[in-house]
């Protein structure tokens, strides 16, 4: 079965710090990993998936198979990244997201 | 387009009555997903449908919770009776092969005291 785990449920820094939000999975055949981002009071909406390999708003995540990692990192936070960030995987040809539970990111001025 | 809609934006409602959620998906996606987000558990898939069928509803919590897509433009989710465990906000999403993405409605804040 496939899984997504974000260890962590909140990430604090300060703005100009450097973040990286942790996204594991879990799944037998070829992943499709994305990151989707919710900002206060909207929807959520795709920030980058690593097909594209594209960096989005600062943002990159680079998939790891061996370590079946897909972390969210940008060098420099801004107060504008605090949000919601969700770690999603697609699997099996198919598009049917798998979630992980979120990861709160809150950047302080 | 529009987007994925769902209505209401807001639900307030007894405990034992019913709840109806609406959700209209992006037109020419053949995809639909029905999400919880709690807090506790995150996002939740509950359902989902390709081409109006539903295919995976292991997610749905209890028979108390049942999800219908009478067309390709329109899909409910509901809940009877709701229960105050119920409270969360449910997200509808759609989705295609081709866009290789889900597009997200901006959810239906429920509310069961």
């Amino acid at each position: 079965a496939q899984r997504v785990t974000q260890p962590e449920k909140l990430l604090s820094v300060f703005k100009g710090a450097p973040v990286e939000l942790k996204c594991n999975y879990s799944y037998s055949g070829s992943p499709e990993l994305f990151w989707y981002v919710q900002y206060s009071r909207q929807r959520l909406q795709l920030l980058l998936r690593h097909i594209s390999r594209e960096s989005i708003k600062g943002f990159t995540a680079d998939l790891n198979k061996g370590e079946t990692s897909f972390h969210l990192k940008k060098p420099f936070a801004q107060e504008e990244d605090s949000a919601m960030y969700y770690c999603a995987l697609g699997t099996g040809g198919s598009y049917i997201p798998t979630f992980g539970r979120g990861t709160s990111l809150i950047v302080h001025p | 387009d529009a987007g994925v809609i769902q209505s209401p934006r807001h639900e307030v409602t007894e405990m034992g009555q019913e709840v109806t959620l609406r959700c209209k998906p992006i037109s020419g996606h053949d995809y639909l997903f029905w999400y919880r987000q709690t807090m506790m558990r995150g996002l939740e898939l509950l359902i989902y449908f390709n081409n109006n069928v539903p295919i995976d509803d292991s997610g749905m919590p209890e028979d108390r919770f049942s999800a219908k897509m009478p067309n390709a433009s329109f899909s409910t989710l509901k809940i009877q009776p709701s229960e105050p465990r119920d409270s969360a906000v449910y997200f509808c999403a759609s989705s295609s092969l081709t866009t290789g993405k889900a597009f997200f409605g901006q959810g239906t804040r429920l509310t069961v005291v």
